[in-house]
């Protein structure tokens, strides 16, 4: 595997499940994030982890809930969600300090039904 | 909170013309970065372009270039010879340098760009 990676692709899951994303970067980068993306809105930075440590919460309601284990590994944890919260997942990474660009993995599509 | 604008949700432009994508921001900062991103249907966002606001000159990559005005906080991005593999969604972003906004990226709404055979 290169670059970031992403599971599930895909996910549906009812208000009252709990489920957890994870994205992997295979970059050696020490910074890792998580955005929301939804029809035409522009990205929502959720969280940032730099040298993982949580540098940056978007006041993301508390149903989101991440974790960074190490530097390659990034999980974001949902439980009750609303249907609101349908969306693209991308997590992406960088070198800080660097060419200060991100990478970013193909996404996790959330369904909440 | 710095913001971006694209305010052209979607284009469109005939195989091997030219097209440019507009994108202004806002703020009252000195030195940060700006990118092009693009996003394929169902595919990975990737870098298309960057430019350091410190530099004068436009970057350019290949068929990509940028129109950088510092002082109207403009950053078009100029397509030259479109190709069919150049449709996608593309995300003009703005990075601050500022220490405690540093990891923050600020991203636009989107502009799709069709490309006509």
């Amino acid at each position: 595997e290169t670059g970031v990676t992403q599971t599930p692709r895909h996910l549906v899951m009812g208000m009252t499940n709990k489920k957890s994303l994870k994205c992997e970067q295979h970059l050696g980068h020490n910074a890792m994030y998580w955005y929301k993306q939804s029809a035409k809105k522009p990205l929502e930075l959720m969280f940032v982890y730099s040298l993982e440590e949580r540098v940056e919460n978007n006041s993301v309601p508390s149903r989101f809930s991440p974790e960074c284990p190490n530097s390659s590994h990034l999980f974001l944890h949902l439980h009750t969600l609303q249907p609101e919260d349908s969306a693209l997942y991308l997590c992406a990474s960088s070198q800080e300090p660097g060419t200060h660009e991100q990478f970013f993995g193909p996404g996790t599509r959330l369904t909440v039904l | 909170a710095q913001t971006v604008t694209q305010s052209q949700p979607e284009m469109s432009v005939q195989e091997a013309e030219t097209v440019t994508l507009s994108c202004t921001y806002d703020t009252s900062e000195s030195d940060y970065y700006l990118f092009w991103y693009k996003q394929p249907p169902s595919r990975q966002m990737i870098l298309v372009i960057r430019q350091e606001a410190y530099k004068q000159q436009n970057a350019t990559e290949n068929r990509f270039s940028v129109n950088f005005q510092k002082a109207a906080k403009s950053f078009s991005l100029k397509i030259s010879d479109s190709q069919l593999g150049d449709a996608a969604m593309y995300f003009c972003a703005y990075r601050s340098v500022i220490r405690h906004d540093f990891n923050k990226f600020y991203f636009g709404s989107g502009t799709k760009l069709n490309v006509k055979p």
